[in-house]
């Protein structure tokens, strides 16, 4: 069965600065992996999603992630941090019946 | 606007008191599943339904009990509710009967407490 892995629980970044959230996924099959971000008190939103092709995909808010299969790896980065960004995000992947989430990144970002 | 709505957003009952969550969804999706979000542990699912009709358990199912008559709404029933179901609820829903491979749209959730 699919899982993934959220090694950092909490990040704390400056506003302006560089972010890379960490994932790595386990599946037997070719990947279907996904961002998502939970802003307080909201439900998750789709920041971007990797099926195939290009390892490197663009997402919602200035957001993108890279595919690294050596690695079993999809990493999520943003050049830099606006206040806004401050939430909690999940790397999730996707099988045939369900989607696996992580346990969650939640960011800070200082003034 | 296309959205999935879940109602009540908060809701504190009592032990052994039947309650139900509803969704409901009006983009026509085929695919749609409950979470129950808990620090911690992120999303973990408790059923999921690729159809009318077509419902199947997630990870968590117990204590749960759901229902797909129409497509458009999937009903999430704790039949007699218990403290350790004191959480946060997701209903999400997907276009295609194997959903999660292209993504879901989630609703806002409803926070359950049990007391």
């Amino acid at each position: 069965a699919q899982s993934v892995t959220q090694p950092d629980i909490h990040i704390t970044v400056s506003e302006g600065a560089s972010l890379e959230l960490r994932c790595n996924y386990s599946y037997g099959a070719t990947p279907y992996l996904f961002w998502y971000v939970q802003s307080p008190g909201q439900g998750l939103q789709l920041l971007l999603k990797y099926f195939s092709g290009d390892t490197l995909v663009q997402g919602i808010k200035g957001f993108e992630a890279e595919f690294k299969r050596s690695q079993s790896s999809f990493n999520l980065r943003k050049p830099s941090v606006h206040w806004s960004d401050a939430a909690e995000y999940f790397c999730a992947v996707g099988g045939n019946n369900d989607m696996r989430f992580g346990a969650g990144t939640r960011l800070t970002v200082k003034p | 606007e296309a959205q999935v709505t879940q109602n009540p957003r908060y809701l504190i009952t009592v032990t052994g008191k039947k309650l139900t969550v509803t969704c409901s969804q009006n983009m026509n999706h085929e695919y749609m599943s409950w979470y129950r979000q808990d620090p911690g542990l992120g999303l973990r699912q408790i059923y999921y339904s690729m159809n009318v009709e077509v419902t199947d358990k997630g990870d968590v199912p117990e204590g749960y009990k759901v229902s797909r008559k129409e497509k458009r709404n999937f009903p999430l029933i704790l039949e007699s509710p218990s403290p350790n179901q004191t959480s946060l609820y997701f209903c999400a829903s997907s276009p295609i009967p194997q959903g999660a491979l292209i993504g879901y749209t989630f609703g806002s959730g409803t926070r359950l407490t049990v007391v």
